[in-house]
């Protein structure tokens, strides 16, 4: 069955600071990876996806990711956080095998940012 | 497009009464998935639908749980007795075709005292 771990529940940075979110995903088959982002009493805002091709992918908001198949991962990155980056960030895992388009998410990682 | 509309924003109500939660899609979006979000258990797939039909209903915690769409336009989630362990925001989301991702709605949360 397929699982996503995002291994950190919460992490603080400073505004300006750069960011990095964790994500390793367990699928058999070639998987869609997706992030998404939800502010504080909001639904969920999709950031990037990757299906192929380039393996570095830019997002909305300065967001990228790389997917690493060696590793497993999809791990988020922002080069300098704003104070308005603090919100709870879910990774997600799907594929064109995935009966209906089902995604499958982590736990999420809740993003603090100090002044 | 308005996106994926959900309503009520915020729903209390006494356990043991029916609620029914409702949701538009965006227009053109074949899949309509329903999740739940908690605190202790994350974000829950509770069903989905294609074209209309629901395809997978194993999420759906127990019988008191049930959702429709009678049209490509509308589903309702309905939970009837409610109770306080329903307590938990629910989303509507919405997709195009596998590869295209979610889009979300803003969620009804629920209270169930």
């Amino acid at each position: 069955a397929q699982s996503v771990t995002q291994p950190d529940i919460h992490i603080t940075v400073s505004e300006g600071a750069s960011l990095e979110l964790r994500c390793n995903y367990s699928y058999g088959a070639t998987p869609y990876l997706f992030w998404y982002v939800q502010s504080p009493g909001q639904g969920l805002q999709l950031l990037l996806k990757y299906f192929s091709g380039d393996t570095l992918v830019q997002g909305i908001k300065g967001f990228e990711a790389e997917f690493k198949r060696s590793q497993s991962s999809f791990n988020l990155r922002k080069p300098s956080v704003h104070w308005s980056d603090a919100a709870e960030y879910f990774c997600a895992v799907s594929s064109l095998a995935a009966a209906g388009n089902k995604l499958t998410f982590g736990g999420g990682t809740r993003v603090l940012v100090k002044p | 497009d308005a996106g994926v509309i959900q309503s009520p924003r915020h729903e209390v109500t006494e356990m043991g009464q029916e609620v029914t939660l409702r949701c538009k899609p965006i227009s053109g979006h074949d899949y309509l998935f329903w999740y739940r979000q908690t605190m202790m258990r994350g974000l829950e797939l509770l069903i989905y639908f294609n074209n209309n039909v629901p395809i997978d209903d194993s999420g759906m915690p127990e019988d008191r749980f049930s959702a429709k769409m009678p049209n490509a336009s509308f589903s309702t989630l309905k939970i009837q007795p409610s109770e306080p362990r329903d307590s938990a925001v629910y989303f509507c989301a919405s997709s195009p075709r596998t590869d295209a991702g979610y889009t979300f709605g803003s969620g009804t949360r629920l209270t169930v005292v």
